[in-house]
């Protein structure tokens, strides 16, 4: 059964850099796209973008000034860095397993990591 | 960027009754239509991919439908189990999107 784990600070100050890493256990990080998706409170699900295993990724247009997303495979992991924060990317970040395909649904998810952002 | 506007927003439904959930997408997205249920504090859980295929372990109860633009996440026989946020996510273009979420309650 994959699992997966965030892992990073839980406050980050306005302007400063947000970076979280993913451990990937139960399964290899070989062969899959990963993605990373966050929920403000009370909101929906924002597709933040993803990555394949050979490191070609995808952002969404909103974030992409500012988001970098790595792997590492020797590690098993990869990792979000949003650079610039504000109050607005107050959220719980998800990192998961894009199942098969890039276009295929998102199967297995991390628990979250609730990151506020203030000073 | 394709927007997806699910309705209904809630629903207070009554167990062993059957819940329609609708999706519409503002462009053709083919099969590419996944739904996800979220419980309070967790995180969601990929409960129907491709429109109508049912993930692995997912009660028989929950099924889906539809291509286009128009989809369908339906429950048969609630169960108290089955309150929660549910979402609908596309995967056709980028950004992918996710609707806004109906939230099931339980009478």
């Amino acid at each position: 059964q994959v699992q997966l784990q965030e892992s990073g600070p839980g406050l980050v100050k306005p302007s400063e850099t947000l970076s979280l890493t993913c451990s990937v256990s139960g399964g290899s990080i070989n062969s899959y796209y990963w993605t990373w998706i966050r929920q403000p409170p009370g909101k929906g699900l924002e597709w933040i973008g993803y990555i394949y295993y050979s490191g070609s990724t995808n952002y969404n247009p909103s974030l992409k000034s500012r988001v970098t997303i790595s792997v590492d495979t020797s590690k098993n992991q990869f990792s979000l860095k949003l650079r610039s924060v504000t109050a607005a990317d107050t959220a719980v970040y998800y990192c998961a397993r894009v199942g098969g395909s890039s276009s295929t649904g998102i199967d297995y998810w991390g628990q979250g990591n609730l990151v506020t952002v203030s000073s | 960027e394709i927007v997806l506007t699910q309705s209904p927003d809630f629903q207070s439904v009554t167990p062993k009754e059957k819940v329609t959930i609708t999706c519409r997408a503002s462009q053709s997205i083919g099969s590419s239509l996944h739904w996800y249920q979220q419980k309070p504090d967790q995180s969601p859980k990929l409960l129907i991919k491709y429109a109508s295929q049912s993930f692995s372990g997912v009660p028989s109860r929950f099924s889906g439908s539809g291509s286009g633009t128009d989809f369908t996440l339906t429950i048969n026989s609630l169960e108290a189990e089955d309150a929660a946020t549910y979402y609908c996510h596309q995967s056709s273009s980028l950004p992918q999107t996710f609707g806004q979420g109906t939230k099931v309650e339980i009478k």
